[in-house]
């Protein structure tokens, strides 16, 4: 079975401050790896799409990278901001179906 | 632009008793699927259909069902509501540049609750 693997469950900072979001997957095999953001009552928004002859996507302060050899993928933000306090989700994308991971809830304080 | 559209927002059913959560996309997206997202389950994928007149099974199938008549619509039926079904619901489609490729897109979901 794809598994799909987001370590931490949580995480807390301070504004500011530089950080990483881990995804890991076990099927190296992928088409793409897809990083979205949830907010509490919402639905799922896209942040990036990693295809998978690429390694790296970027949009305004955020940076994602795949390295399918290792099965992993990180979401890189940099200069976190309290809007940025949402759960994070990566999802590896294979012939029909995505698998999801069980997301980071990051929280910037203020 | 609507992008994806879910209705309705918010149900409460009686065990026993059916209805159907709709989609809508106007994005001519070829793929289209539903989601459910539980508490420490994270989302499964219930359906998923690549084009009118096509659907397949995903994780989760038991105790729902879909059609796809038109490119724009998808709705997910549930046949006979149990209390196991409250969820919440997401919609979702997919672009048909790149095929299996394209940046997928979410609803805002359908809250049900099964008393």
């Amino acid at each position: 079975k794809q598994e799909v693997t987001q370590i931490p469950a949580a995480l807390s900072v301070p504004e500011g401050e530089n950080l990483v979001l881990n995804c890991s997957f076990t099927d190296s095999a992928i088409y793409n790896l897809q990083w979205f953001r949830q907010d509490p009552g919402k639905g799922l928004t896209s942040l990036l799409l990693i295809q998978s002859s690429q390694r790296e996507q970027t949009s305004g302060r955020l940076n994602a990278s795949l390295d399918k050899s290792s099965g992993r993928s990180t979401l890189y933000i940099a200069a976190s901001q309290p809007g940025d306090s949402a759960t994070y989700l990566c999802a590896r994308g294979g012939s029909e179906k995505l698998v999801f991971g069980k997301g980071t809830k990051l929280t910037v304080n203020p | 632009n609507a992008g994806v559209t879910q209705t309705p927002k918010f149900q409460v059913l009686k065990t026993g008793q059916s209805m159907t959560l709709q989609c809508a996309q106007d994005m001519n997206h070829e793929y289209m699927s539903w989601y459910r997202q539980d508490p420490g389950m994270g989302l499964r994928l219930i359906h998923y259909s690549v084009g009118a007149g096509i659907t397949d099974q995903g994780e989760v199938p038991n105790g729902y069902n879909v059609s796809r008549s038109t490119t724009e619509d998808f709705p997910l039926r549930l046949l006979s509501a149990a209390p196991s079904q409250t969820s919440v619901y997401f919609c979702a489609s997919r672009g048909p540049t790149g095929g299996n490729t394209g940046e997928l897109f979410f609803g805002e979901g359908s809250r049900l609750t099964v008393l």
